[in-house]
């Protein structure tokens, strides 16, 4: 059980052009999602956190016109990243927790974007 | 300082050896703690939660909690080289949703 699912695990898109991505609980449902960039050797960064139904808490220094987060559901979190440039290259996780009192995440398998 | 510190390692066994993981914290407002291992280019995967002091043992892994002096551990017994991985720790406040990570501790199990 707890298992988190992304599409697609790795895009290629042009400068300039927008990346939507998908992020699943398959078997339970998700309260809170949030959404992690990693650079290689690198820790986890988290980008932003969000409710279903209300708008992402986005991290200081996350522009939040730049990555757009929806949870319309209690399953399903999209990150969009809007004109995406060369820079936005990186590796993206979505992770889910389940309802309230539950502490630990799940992770998806990310995605690799990267932008020529 | 960190808030949460980890040995980034690399730490190298041999197959079948017990691979010993801590990381200390600082902020007695943590609470709860989580082991995740992570391959290359994949997303973290849970291993081990605890909400208390003590140990709580599943499979291979045996994950222990010391509130008292803010230091949490993991034992993963019979390596084997697909154990090869980097592994975090994490943990939350109480209320809280973010979840702070050591910064990974790069383990080697070699047949």
């Amino acid at each position: 059980g707890a298992v988190v699912s992304q599409h697609p695990s790795w895009v290629i898109c042009k400068s300039g052009t927008s990346v939507k991505i998908e992020c699943r609980s398959l078997d339970f449902q998700a309260t809170t999602m949030f959404w992690y960039r990693q650079f290689p050797k690198q820790s986890l960064m988290l980008m932003a956190t969000s409710n279903e139904g209300s708008k992402a808490t986005y991290e200081q220094g996350v522009e939040k016109d730049k990555f757009l987060i929806n949870h319309a559901s209690l399953t399903l979190s999209t990150l969009t990243v809007t004109s995406a440039h060369p820079e936005d290259s990186s590796f993206y996780i979505c992770s889910a927790r389940r309802s309230t009192g539950h502490y630990e995440q799940y992770f998806g398998p990310g995605t690799r974007l990267t932008v020529t | 300082q960190k808030e949460v510190e980890q040995d980034p390692g690399p730490l190298s066994v041999p197959e079948g050896a017990i691979v010993s993981l801590n990381c200390t914290y600082s902020n007695s407002a943590f609470q709860y703690f989580m082991w995740y291992r992570q391959y290359s280019r994949k997303g973290p995967e849970l291993l081990m939660y605890t909400y208390s002091s003590g140990n709580k043992e599943d499979g291979r892994f045996t994950a222990q909690v010391d509130k008292s002096s803010k230091y949490i551990s993991l034992f993963i017994r019979d390596s084997q080289p697909s154990d090869s991985a980097t592994y975090l720790c994490a943990t939350v406040k109480a209320a809280g949703n973010k979840l702070t990570f050591g910064g990974g501790t790069r383990v080697l199990v070699k047949p």
